[in-house]
């Protein structure tokens, strides 16, 4: 079946250390997004990437970090810097990178800093 | 300034009963596109719908519709004889012409009771 995967589903890390979320479609879409979801509140983006080995940031990019060497994967990393970052995350991908295509969405990883 | 308004936090209705969500939007743009998701407990987004700026018609798919009014930019979500599996947290987004990025609303939170 396509869709995407988040893995893991729950993530617990010590505050200090850094962390990758993993997102893998095979969709064959050429954009993937990183949104960030915090209880009451909508979703904020992180980063977006339009095509393979490039990406843009979002509106709170500050102490994540990603890449995208494969057009099926788009990992994020939550660093130490990322000052409040227990949130559900939640990864997407769309056919094209323009306004018109609707995103399809992961199942989410919920990271709890300890 | 928030660009999708959902003033709605939380309903609770009874089963079979109806039930509108409300979408209030903000953009300069002619062409843009308005979507609604829908976030059952598990977590993961799914797409119900997407209508751009130049298509103002009613939409009906099931016990599901929209009503799109430009002049008073609300892209509101009815649905009929609520069921207890429609219990969910709703978004509404939009997405510019002029961009790439999805503006989601705060979501409803959606409770049908037995």
């Amino acid at each position: 079946d396509g869709g995407i995967t988040q893995s893991p589903k729950y993530l617990f890390r010590k505050e200090g250390q850094n962390v990758t979320l993993s997102c893998e479609q095979n969709l064959n879409h050429d954009a993937m997004y990183w949104y960030r979801q915090d209880p009451g509140q909508g979703l904020r983006l992180i980063y977006y990437s339009q095509i393979v080995n490039d990406f843009q940031k979002g509106d709170i990019a500050e102490g994540y970090s990603v890449s995208r060497e494969k057009k099926e994967s788009f990992p994020l990393t939550v660093t130490s810097a990322q000052k409040n970052p227990t949130a559900f995350y939640l990864c997407a991908s769309s056919l094209a990178g323009d306004s018109y295509n609707e995103q399809f969405f992961g199942p989410g990883t919920r990271l709890t800093v300890l | 300034a928030q660009k999708v308004t959902q003033a709605q936090t939380e309903i609770s209705v009874v089963e079979k009963e109806d039930v509108t969500l409300d979408c209030v939007y903000e953009t300069r743009d002619t062409t843009y596109y308005l979507f609604w998701y829908k976030q059952p407990p598990s977590g993961e987004l799914v797409f119900l719908i997407r209508r751009n700026s130049f298509d103002e018609q009613n939409e009906i798919s099931g016990r599901y519709s929209w009503n799109f009014q430009k002049s008073t930019s609300s892209f509101n979500f009815t649905i009929t004889a609520s069921q207890v599996v429609d219990s969910a947290v709703y978004f509404c987004a939009l997405s510019e012409g002029t961009g790439n990025q999805f503006y989601f609303g705060t979501g409803t939170s959606l409770t049908v009771i037995p």
